[in-house]
């Protein structure tokens, strides 16, 4: 069974950081992207960016570029989603997902969502 | 850059079908998915290449396309199907866009 298992929720202050993970479980991890997905407090689900396991080639929105860094660790199945520096808007529920084998193919198992919370 | 629209919000009765669309210049060239997503639940990916059904996903859901305008259709709706619905697609550079979500409420 195809599994992403995210960290836990965290609560943190502006202008510290964090690095949040996504392990994955039940299949080949280097063969599929992985990408992260965020959803603002009543808001819709929002495109971060997405890394590919096996060589690292990552890919961002170009409207969050330079505000988080996802990176990969593939010796532990782990993907990660890191700020260097939290402000107050990043508070939102964070997801990995898995994409399909190819980008037609959508994103095919999510992990469980992680609740980043921002707040002095 | 590149945008997907869905109307905010669909209310229908029990039984009825629902069609949500999701317009987007790009949609005659470039694949698109629908996600189900439900309060405290990760989404759940419905549709996929326009209108292909992973697998375990009911024949009630179904996906279609025409012109720059594909369409996620429910029928027979059940109280359960009530969540948020998202279309996903890519421009292109294959950086993903979903649309703005559209709400069904079963009453």
């Amino acid at each position: 069974e195809v599994q992403l298992v995210q960290s836990g929720a965290e609560v943190k202050k502006p202008g510290e950081s964090l690095k949040i993970s996504c392990k994955g479980s039940g299949y080949s991890f280097t063969n599929y992207w992985i990408g992260w997905v965020r959803q603002m407090p009543g808001k819709g689900l929002e495109w971060l960016g997405i890394i590919n396991p096996g060589d690292s080639d990552t890919r961002y929105s170009p409207s969050l570029q330079g505000q988080v860094t996802i990176s990969a660790d593939k010796s532990i199945n782990t993907a990660y989603l890191h700020w260097s520096s939290l402000k107050a808007s990043d508070t939102a529920m964070y997801y990995c997902a898995r994409r399909g084998y190819s980008e037609s193919d959508g994103l095919d198992s999510w992990g469980q969502g992680t609740l980043v919370t921002v707040s002095s | 850059s590149y945008e997907l629209t869905q109307p905010p919000s669909v209310s229908l009765s029990p039984g009825q079908t629902a069609r949500i669309p999701c317009s987007g210049d790009a949609l005659p060239k470039r694949y698109a998915s629908w996600y189900q997503k439900k309060p405290g639940q990760a989404p759940l990916l419905l549709i996929y290449k326009n209108n292909e059904r992973p697998s375990g996903i009911p024949e009630r859901f179904s996906g279609s396309r025409l012109g720059t305008a594909v369409t996620l259709t429910i029928s027979g709706l059940q109280a359960e199907d009530e969540a948020d619905y998202y279309c996903q697609s890519t421009d292109s550079s294959e950086t993903v866009v979903f649309g703005g979500g559209t709400k069904l409420t079963v009453l």
